[in-house]
This record gives C-alpha cells, structure tokens and sequence, in this order.
C-alpha cells in the first residue's frame, strides 16, 4: 500500500510569485485535504476535494485554490505569495469524507 | 465555535513518571476526538481515536463532556514518547475537517 506523497518537500519563493504544491492520495483513497501549518502552531484546514470537486473549505482567501485529478491526486495553488504563507504545507487522504485521515510529509514553502 | 486547546507546549517527564497531555474543546453536539502524534523526522499519525475506547502504546483518553476535556495519559512515560502531540476534533457535517490544538511537545528524559 502506497502512502501519501507529497511534492516538492521544500521550496523557496518570492513576495508575489505563484506556487503549485502536488500530493498523491493514499491508494484507493478518493479525498483529499490541505492543512497549513505554520510554525508552533496545529495545522489549518484549508480545502478538501472529492471526487474531483472541492467539499469544505477553510478561513483561507481565494488566492489558495485547488485541484483534484480523476486519479484522486491533487495540487494546491496559492497566488501572490506573503511572507505569512510561509509554513508546512500537509496533505491528507481519506477513503471518504469523514474516514481517517492519512498524512503526507508536507511540504515546506519559505517566502523571501 | 468549535475550537481545540492544548495548554502546555511542552511538557517534561522523566522515563517512568506518569504522563498527561491536556486537551479541551468547544463543540455543541457529541463530539469524537483524535489524538495524532509526530515523531522527530515521521509524519503526523492517528495515535488514538475515543470511540475506539482502546488503548494504543500503552496510551489512553477519556472524553469528559462535563468538563469538554480529552486529557492523553500514559502511567509510565518512555524515552520513545518524546513527540509532539495534536488533539483533534473532526467536523463530521464539514467532510471530516480536523480543527487540531496548537500541540504539546512531549520529552521524556531518560
């Protein structure tokens, strides 16, 4: 059984670009859920998708969106970047809305 | 508003003393509560769930809905417990969203 993996594991931008964040679900999973976690702090619902439709979404502005792939895959995308988007991004799969959730490694985004 | 507390940020134990990780919560309803823990260079994993009602590594939680608290115990701490340690609270009506608590960082000294 495959687990969640997540890419890049750390990346490092700018004040204003854009960044695509990927994570693949645990197989047979078909949701997917973002969490933010910045330092100190317990991770933060962003967005959960599934079966490709986005179902619940967080206190995050509309520059984090997201994506979810017939693969049940799934990217983040957050658009121009503040230096307070500077966390570890975590990605979790479930086999449904509501089911356990399996955790990624996150990725690690530092703004400049 | 559904929100979960852990008080301490770190807690320090010595191996063999007891252990309790605080956890409160605000819900209005009959809430289940997780406790996730994530060992130094591991991802963040399900320790135990209060439905369950079963014990895992040797640690237990009670949910107390009169003082809407999920305490995490362990009656002799090891060195392998040294972790930080998240409460979570699923929203069941919201696809299963964890609202965590800011977590505990658990050290055991030898």
């Amino acid at each position: 059984e495959t687990g969640v993996t997540q890419s890049p594991t750390h990346l490092i931008k700018t004040r204003g670009q854009q960044v695509t964040l990927r994570c693949s679900s645990q197989s047979g999973h078909n949701t997917v859920s973002w969490y933010q976690q910045a330092l100190g702090q317990g991770p933060q619902f962003i967005f959960q998708y599934y079966r490709e439709e986005e179902n619940g979404r967080g206190n995050f502005p509309p520059r984090f969106s997201g994506l979810q792939f017939p693969n049940y895959s799934s990217e983040l995308n957050v658009n121009a970047l503040e230096l307070d988007d500077s966390a570890l991004y975590l990605c979790a799969s479930s086999s449904g809305p509501g089911q356990p959730q399996h955790f990624g490694d996150g990725t690690r985004l530092s703004i400049l | 508003a559904q929100r979960v507390t852990q008080p301490e940020k770190l807690l320090s134990v010595f191996k063999g003393a007891p252990v309790e990780l605080k956890c409160n919560y605000s819900y209005s309803g009959s809430p289940e509560l997780f406790w996730y823990v994530q060992y130094s260079r591991q991802r963040l994993q399900l320790l135990l769930r209060h439905i369950s009602r079963e014990s895992i590594k040797g640690f237990t939680a009670d949910l107390n809905k009169g003082e809407t608290s999920f305490h995490l115990k362990k009656p002799f701490a090891q060195e392998e417990d040294s972790a930080m340690y998240y409460c979570a609270l699923p929203l069941y009506n919201q696809g299963g969203k964890l609202i965590f608590g800011q977590g505990t960082e658990l050290s055991v000294k030898p």
